[in-house]
């Protein structure tokens, strides 16, 4: 089974502090993908790699940053947390090609900035 | 445009009630469309999948059927359960730019009640 898996379910930060939010997945994907998922708004794109060390910015990057150094890994990074990127937090990855564009979901950071 | 409408939850039914999650998407280009379910505490996982016109992804008794000449996608089971109790997306390929990426629709909640 593909899995996919995230640093922590639970997060609770400070205005301000530096956030690391880790995803790994086990399949030699190439593409993973980061979400916030906020109620009435569903899941919108932050950031998304398509290959080591390469990323693009998906529909709302402001306020994040992202780094792929291994293709196994790929890490979201709030520069200076403020109250308004509290969220659910979704990591995903699929593979190139194959037509279907599939892509396979980590359980989930759940983020509260205080 | 690339844009996934979904209407809007929640919905409420009794165990064994006729299920239909309505999703209409933006006629551009010719994509594939899908079906996800996030159960609570999870991520989303794939339901089913359509990838052209007059296909019909199917499973777990779930089904939807790919119209083009409507622009939808319909989500529809039979008989649910309370286990069916979840969020569901409904997401399309987008027009350009693929590195597998996915539009998603706002989610719908559903609660079964036995």
């Amino acid at each position: 089974d593909v899995k996919v898996t995230q640093s922590s379910r639970y997060l609770v930060k400070r205005t301000g502090e530096k956030v690391f939010l880790e995803c790994v997945q086990d399949m030699d994907h190439e593409n993973m993908f980061w979400y916030r998922q906020d109620p009435g708004l569903g899941l919108r794109l932050i950031y998304f790699s398509y290959d080591v060390k390469m990323k693009e910015k998906g529909d709302i990057p402001e306020g994040y940053s992202v780094s792929r150094e291994k293709k196994e890994r790929f890490s979201l990074i709030l520069e200076s947390a403020s109250t308004n990127q509290t969220s659910m937090y979704l990591c995903a990855s699929s593979v190139t090609g194959q037509g279907s564009n599939e892509q396979f979901f980590g359980p989930g950071t759940r983020l509260t900035v205080l | 445009g690339n844009s996934v409408t979904q209407m809007e939850g929640p919905v409420t039914l009794s165990e064994e009630a006729f299920l239909t999650i309505n999703c209409t998407y933006t006629a551009t280009g010719y994509p594939s469309l899908f079906w996800y379910v996030q159960y609570p505490g999870e991520g989303l996982q794939l339901l089913l999948k359509a990838t052209k016109a007059d296909d019909k992804g199917s499973n777990k008794g779930f089904e939807a059927t790919y119209r083009k000449e409507t622009t939808s996608f319909h989500l529809e089971k039979g008989s649910v359960q309370v286990s069916d109790s979840a969020v569901y997306f409904c997401a399309r390929t987008p027009f350009s730019g693929g590195y597998n990426k996915l539009i998603f629709g706002a989610g719908t909640r559903l609660a079964v009640h036995p």
